[in-house]
């Protein structure tokens, strides 16, 4: 699985949009981009997930480069409840074992 | 609701005596995995299983053993705990390995080995 390179952190003013980036220049063509956050120490939380095309769900929208190799997930209205740690992940579907290897991921602290 | 429900949350244990988390879903999933998460490190696979009665070594399981004697229930199981063994896991499951739609993670367990 292709390796990631995210910020270590990163601030949003509450209400605004919270734009995270996302590197993988070594993705391959099988591969997807996933995210997940951490909030506090509690289990992660699938957020989104997507091959090439931008992508958009209840919760966030992926934007993906037509090369690929970067990626940005947009939390359209950010809350003080968004303040978590956010993993980009890019892993093929078939991997044997079916594990996620998480990075260290971007700290977002959204304030008021 | 759907959820992955580990226990317990928090257990402090001395070296050596045996103890088990519990892990179980709701979901009727048939993939269930277990990791630890350890400052700096990130979180790691430890084991994990495809379905009923079978289960497979992640990254990083020596130490540990599991089960999988029905479908929603996926117990760690530490024979003899050591302080390395002091971290934060989790319990995941999803409808297969190689999941469309992402994994659903447990609370969590916090687990100190003096």
């Amino acid at each position: 699985d292709a390796k990631t390179t995210q910020p270590t952190s990163m601030d949003c003013a509450e209400g605004r949009a919270a734009n995270l980036p996302c590197n993988h220049s070594t993705i391959s063509g099988n591969e997807y981009v996933y995210w997940y956050r951490q909030i506090h120490s509690q289990g992660p939380q699938y957020i989104i997930h997507g091959l090439k095309n931008n992508e958009t769900n209840e919760m966030a929208s992926l934007i993906i480069t037509e090369d690929r190799k970067s990626s940005t997930l947009i939390l359209p209205h950010a809350t003080l409840r968004d303040t978590a740690v956010y993993y980009c992940i890019v892993r093929v579907i078939y991997n044997q074992g079916g594990k996620l290897i998480f990075g260290q991921g971007t700290e977002l602290s959204v304030k008021p | 609701e759907a959820q992955v429900t580990q226990n317990p949350r928090y257990l402090i244990t001395v070296t050596g005596k045996k103890l088990t988390v519990t892990c179980s879903q709701n979901m009727n999933h048939e993939y269930m995995s277990w990791y630890r998460q350890d400052p700096g490190l990130g979180l790691r696979q430890i084991y994990y299983s495809m379905n009923v009665e079978v289960t497979d070594k992640g990254d990083v399981p020596e130490g540990y053993k599991v089960s999988r004697k029905e479908k929603r229930n996926f117990p760690l199981i530490l024979e003899s705990p050591s302080p390395n063994q002091t971290s934060l896991y989790f319990c995941a499951s999803s409808s297969g390995q190689n999941t469309y739609y992402g994994y659903t993670f447990g609370s969590g367990t916090r687990l100190t080995v003096v």
